[in-house]
């Protein structure tokens, strides 16, 4: 298993700013993810954060938006760059362990 | 486009009752996962189920999974307050996980 962490919780930001959220995994993993999720709806992944490489993005994500970075096995982070009042969300991190993803507490963010 | 829909999208029973939550598939995964979401948690991995027609039981759930591997169900007997929760299936390939939309289920005891 893995014990994921994110930080800050939670934020309230201004438009046009940027905040970038920190995702640190107990253990190595192999893969880590970065989801997208409104509250009480469903996840929407937005990127795999590859070590030593570019992330790889799904449709409709781009990296000028969401630069990530994963400098090592255990840590990764997500930008929310210029930010808007539509990128007010719940991101999450994962890290993938055999089979199995274990995510992180998610990261509540509010832009005025 | 949604690849998995589940039904119902809200559910609420008091305590002790019984209640299923339905997963359909556009297409067939590899393998296919239930997760539990708690307010202010990320989701928790329940169940993979990966072959048709398989059947597998976590104290009161039961999970199947459909001959043809695109349906799946998750049934709770005896709901507690604590089975209350966001449960999410979804289908993986190549490690990705596409969820569906999720139900919202309230145990009132």
């Amino acid at each position: 298993s893995a014990v994921i962490s994110q930080k800050p919780s939670r934020d309230i930001c201004q438009r046009g700013t940027s905040l970038t959220i920190q995702c640190q995994v107990d253990s190595q993993v192999t893969m880590m993810f970065w989801y997208r999720q409104q509250p009480g709806q469903s996840l929407t992944l937005i990127a795999t954060a590859n070590q030593g490489s570019e992330a790889t993005y799904e449709s409709g994500f781009v990296i000028d938006k969401f630069p990530i970075s994963r400098p090592n096995l255990t840590f990764s982070t997500l930008t929310v760059s210029n930010m808007s009042p539509e990128d007010s969300s719940i991101y999450l991190c994962s890290g993938q362990v055999q089979t199995a993803q274990y995510f992180g507490p998610g990261t509540r963010l509010l832009v005025l | 486009t949604q690849l998995l829909e589940q039904s119902p999208q809200f559910l609420s029973i008091q305590e002790g009752e019984n209640l299923t939550v339905y997963c359909n598939s556009s297409s067939v995964f590899s393998s296919l996962q239930w997760y539990r979401q708690e307010p202010g948690e990320g989701p928790v991995l329940l169940v993979t189920v990966v072959t048709g027609g398989e059947v597998k039981k976590l104290k009161r759930l039961t999970f199947q999974f459909g001959d043809a591997r695109k349906d799946s169900s998750l049934h709770i007997t005896a709901a507690q307050p604590g089975d209350t929760g966001l449960y999410l299936c979804a289908g993986v390939d190549d490690y990705k996980l596409s969820f569906g939309a999720g139900t919202t289920v309230t145990v009132r005891a």
